[in-house]
């Protein structure tokens, strides 16, 4: 299956910053089949991008994604006060789907 | 607007069988998509277990085959996982959700999440 490492762990940044979360792949991942997730505290995950950088209904343009074979990026271009959360990757190129880690992004 | 509601005993003794619904509201599951099962173990990550199309078409994570039974009532608008022979590793959060794919095949990842389930496998 495809392993994916996000980095860093934890991200400490203030309102208005902009964040740059990496997801790495151990196989190439096909036709950008690459998803990215926030979750808040007792919440379920929040699809915001799919297909590496389209993003989802409702998500707001301050959030993009960017497009690679295994290296792909999540950017938050001015972080909002709910924006603080934790943030998985998932690919969904080969089965079985698998998501990364996540990265925390906080205050 | 689609809604899912998981539901289930909270408690399962080791050995024993996880069950576990989801009731859909806002949308009749027999009209498309691909429904399934995450789960979360405390403080780890994501992991897909099942998932099941409208047709009752089933597709299932190899880490979970053998053990994983996901089907569907569409006449109660439901769909269903059974874990069995549990264990204290299948402790988790499980979320019920549903495939962006509204036909042909599942694409795995999922747009509409229930709030999820704690379930706990303890004697």
């Amino acid at each position: 299956e495809i392993v994916l490492t996000q980095s860093p762990g934890t991200l400490s940044l203030s309102p208005g910053e902009r964040a740059t979360l990496s997801c790495r792949a151990s196989q190439t991942v096909y036709r950008n089949f690459l998803a990215w997730y926030q979750q808040k505290p007792g919440q379920p995950p929040r699809l915001l991008i799919y297909d590496a950088s389209r993003r989802a209904t409702g998500i707001p343009d301050r959030f993009s994604g960017s497009e690679s074979e295994t290296d792909f990026t999540l950017t938050i271009s001015r972080l909002e006060p709910e924006d603080f959360a934790v943030y998985f990757c998932q690919q969904y190129s080969k089965s079985p789907p698998t998501f990364g880690p996540g990265t925390k992004v906080d205050v | 607007q689609v809604h899912l509601q998981e539901s289930g005993p909270g408690l399962v003794k080791p050995s024993e069988t996880l069950s576990l619904n989801c009731e859909v509201s806002g949308y009749s599951i027999i009209n498309g998509y691909f429904w399934g099962w995450v789960r979360q173990a405390p403080g780890r990550g994501l992991e897909w277990i099942a998932s099941v199309s409208h047709s009752a078409y089933t597709y299932y994570s190899p880490s979970h085959k053998g053990r994983a039974t996901i089907s569907l009532d569409t006449s109660k608008n439901r769909f269903y996982l059974n874990l069995s022979s549990v264990t204290a590793a299948d402790t988790a959060v499980y979320f019920c959700a549903r495939d962006a794919a509204f036909g042909g095949s599942p694409l795995y990842y999922f747009g509409h999440w229930g709030q999820g389930a704690l379930v706990t496998v303890s004697s």
